[in-house]
């Protein structure tokens, strides 16, 4: 069975540009999540989704992040503009419906270096 | 959600049996104590969960005192590559329910030779 897939693994870009992230979950996963985590810091929640819905996105700063889940699937995270402080591993989990444990899987993340 | 205390690094030598201690004071009574691993440059994986009592799995063992107040993940001896981050967390697992899953700064484990 595949694991969560992440792309790209690594990206620098300039301040003020664009980025964006993309996860593919485990199939039949419908839960998925995106976390940052910045160096030598446990991963910090940035959205939840239940199927195509967001269910939380309290913690997503909302001026720069967005994230879409289209078809309840694939997920993309963009950030626009990036700003210094976003220089961070982004990781992607999903987790079974019914899962008795709450398990997440974790892709390999993708790691942002912001210049 | 309950906020849960680990000792921010050990060192601890090839072979020997490794406990890493977490806290816990304000656990529900529907929580569980799930253990995660992470080595540099992959992201988290699940090792063992708990409710009370011992739980023991290929890779660890998980004990939890009656008052549940504290937890304690056990490594038998312990490689090289047991080198990682190890987080605890408390939450309930029901996927009914508002199930946040919040990550502390971990416990860096150093295995020397």
């Amino acid at each position: 069975e595949a694991g969560v897939v992440q792309s790209p693994r690594y990206k620098i870009i300039e301040k003020k540009q664009p980025v964006a992230f993309w996860c593919n979950p485990i199939s039949g996963h419908n839960t998925l999540y995106w976390y940052r985590q910045n160096l030598g810091q446990g991963p910090e929640l940035l959205i939840r989704y239940e199927n195509e819905e967001a269910v939380d996105d309290s913690q997503l700063p909302k001026d720069r992040f967005s994230a879409e889940r289209l078809k309840g699937v694939d997920s993309t995270l963009k950030i626009q503009p990036a700003e210094l402080g976003d220089s961070a591993v982004y990781l992607c989990a999903s987790k079974k419906p019914g899962s008795a444990t709450g398990e997440l899987f974790f892709g390999e993340g993708s790691r942002l270096t912001v210049l | 959600l309950a906020k849960t205390t680990q000792p921010i690094s050990m060192d601890s030598y090839e072979g020997q049996e490794v406990n890493i201690t977490c806290s816990h004071n304000n656990i529900a009574t529907n929580d569980y104590i799930t253990w995660y691993q992470q080595f540099p440059s992959q992201g988290p994986r699940f090792i063992i969960q708990g409710y009370k009592t011992k739980v023991t799995n290929e890779v660890a063992s998980l004990f939890i005192p009656a008052d549940r107040k504290s937890s304690t993940l056990s490594l038998p001896r312990v490689s090289l590559s047991d080198t990682a981050v190890y987080y605890c967390l408390v939450g309930e697992t029901e996927t009914n329910r508002d199930d946040k899953i919040i990550f502390g700064k971990g416990t860096r484990l150093h295995i020397l030779p």
